[in-house]
C-alpha cells in the first residue's frame, strides 16, 4: 500500500497568511493527488485534483504543486472561512489512501 | 444539482449486519464509479470500496474484504454497502462518494466529488 504522511499535523496562522502544507508519498505517484479540505460535522470537499488541477467553485487563492512523492498544498492570503482540516489522497493505486491531515487553526 | 444521501447507518452488536443506502440524484448515476469512505470519531479519512458504473469491478480495503459488500442498482440510482461481521473498529461516519469524471478506457478519475453527509454506524455491545 501507498503511505501518505502530511506535514505538519497542525498549524497556527492568522488571516491573510500564506499556509503551505506538504504531503510525501511512500512511492512515486506521477500526479495522482487530491487535496480536501473538511469542517467539522462536514464532509470533505474536493479542492484540488491531479496535484495542480483546481476544482471548480475553488477560490483561485488555492493551489497545488508537485508530482513524483513530493506534493504541497498552498493558501496564498488565509480567509475566515479556510479554517479546516485538509487531507491528501493517492489516485494511483488501489487501495486508495489519505494522509493523516492538517488542521489549519486560528493564530 | 448532484446530491448523494446517505442512510442505514445505527447502532449494531459486534458480529452484527448492516446494510447502508445511498440515494443519488442530479447526475446519470450508470455513467458512474462510486466509493465507500469511512472516518472513525476524531480521525482520519479511510477509503473502502469501489464499485464500476456497470458493477463489474469492484475493489475494497484489506479491512473490509470478505466482511463488506459493495453494489448497486442503477434503476434505483441507488448504491449500497452491507456490512456483515462488524466489529467495534468499523465505527465511523460512511461516506459515499463520486469519482469526479467518467473511466474511460480503464482509467478512472480517481478524485471524490462530490459526497454524501455520511451516515454514522456504531458497533458496541
Amino acid at each position: 500500500d501507498i503511505q501518505m504522511t502530511q506535514s505538519p499535523s497542525s498549524v497556527s496562522a492568522s488571516v491573510g497568511d500564506r499556509v503551505t502544507i506538504t504531503c510525501r508519498a511512500s512511492q512515486g505517484i506521477s500526479s495522482s493527488l487530491a487535496w480536501y479540505q473538511q469542517k467539522p460535522g462536514k464532509a470533505p470537499k474536493l479542492l484540488i485534483y491531479a496535484a495542480s488541477s483546481l476544482q471548480s467553485g475553488v477560490p483561485s487563492r488555492f493551489s497545488g504543486s508537485g508530482s513524483g512523492t513530493d506534493f504541497s498544498l498552498t493558501i496564498s492570503s488565509l480567509q475566515p472561512e479556510d479554517f479546516a482540516t485538509y487531507y491528501c489522497q493517492q489516485a494511483n493505486s488501489f487501495p486508495l489512501t489519505f494522509g493523516g491531515g492538517t488542521k489549519v487553526e486560528i493564530k | 444539482e448532484v446530491q448523494l444521501l446517505e442512510s442505514g447507518g445505527g447502532l449494531v452488536q459486534p458480529g452484527g449486519s448492516l446494510r447502508l443506502s445511498c440515494a443519488a440524484s442530479g447526475f446519470t448515476f450508470s455513467n458512474y464509479a462510486m466509493n465507500w469512505v469511512r472516518q472513525a470519531p476524531g480521525k482520519g479519512l479511510e477509503w473502502v470500496s469501489v464499485i464500476s458504473d456497470s458493477a463489474s469491478i469492484t475493489y475494497y480495503a484489506d479491512s473490509v474484504k470478505g466482511r463488506f459488500t459493495i453494489s448497486r442498482d442503477n434503476s434505483k440510482n441507488t448504491l449500497y454497502l452491507q456490512m456483515n461481521s462488524l466489529r467495534a473498529e468499523d465505527t465511523a461516519v460512511y461516506y459515499c462518494a463520486k469519482y469526479l469524471g467518467y473511466c474511460s478506457g480503464g482509467s478512472c478519475p480517481r478524485w471524490f466529488d462530490p459526497w454524501g453527509q455520511g451516515t454514522l454506524v456504531t458497533v458496541s455491545s
